[in-house]
């Protein structure tokens, strides 16, 4: 089966601390997704690449950055972590982003900055 | 205007009910359009695409007017399970991106 891994369930982090999230893909996709959700708000996407070194800007980027070193492997950086940066933090990947039914996504990491 | 508008609800039915939800986007060029559903505290998973033509999976249909920019999901005979947030997406941004409305709540009720 198909596995899109976030590394931690739930996180808390101070303000201004420097936050890594982790998302690991073990189906050789080209593309990964950043998105945050939040209530009202919805999905809102932050970062994709979609090949190693890569990287776009979503919609809401501002404080945030990535590194994708690696394929399988694509990295939320919150450079200074902020209060209005709590939030559900979903990872995705797809082996075409043309194709909006093969996205799979992690099961997310709740950040809670205090 | 957000790019793709949902009635939040909660919409709360009785077991057995046929419920609709309705879907707006905005962006004409819009390429492909899905139904996602997401279980409490979990992550979205793909429910079914929306063909021009409409399509239907078991108790889902799923229709699309492009005239209209506006996408539908009905619900036959709902059951307990089906109780989750429905979330409508559009792939946009020449096929670069989903955009994802915000969700319409469901709970369905004994």
């Amino acid at each position: 089966d198909v596995k899109v891994t976030q590394s931690s369930r739930y996180l808390v982090k101070r303000t201004g601390e420097k936050v890594f999230l982790e998302c690991v893909q073990d189906m050789d996709h080209e593309n990964m997704f950043w998105y945050r959700q939040d209530p009202g708000l919805g999905l809102r996407l932050i970062y994709f690449s979609y090949d190693v070194k890569m990287k776009e800007k979503g919609d809401i980027p501002e404080g945030y950055s990535v590194s994708r070193e690696k394929k399988e492997r694509f990295s939320l950086i919150l450079e200074s972590a902020s209060t209005n940066q709590t939030s559900m933090y979903l990872c995705a990947s797809t082996i075409d982003r043309g194709r909006g039914n093969g996205y799979t996504f992690g099961s997310g990491t709740r950040l809670t900055v205090v | 205007r957000k790019e793709v508008e949902q009635d939040p609800g909660p919409f709360n039915v009785p077991e057995g009910a046929t419920v609709a939800f309705n879907c707006t986007y905005s962006n004409s060029a819009s390429q492909s359009f899905f139904w996602y559903r997401q279980d409490c505290r979990k992550e979205p998973k793909l429910l079914m695409s929306v063909y021009s033509s409409g399509n239907e999976d078991g108790r889902f249909t799923a229709q699309l007017n492009r005239a209209s920019q506006y996408i539908s999901l009905l619900i036959r005979d709902s059951k307990l399970s089906d109780s989750a947030t429905y979330l409508c997406v559009v792939l946009t941004g020449g096929g670069n991106k989903l955009t994802f409305g915000t969700g319409t709540q469901l709970k369905v009720e004994l």
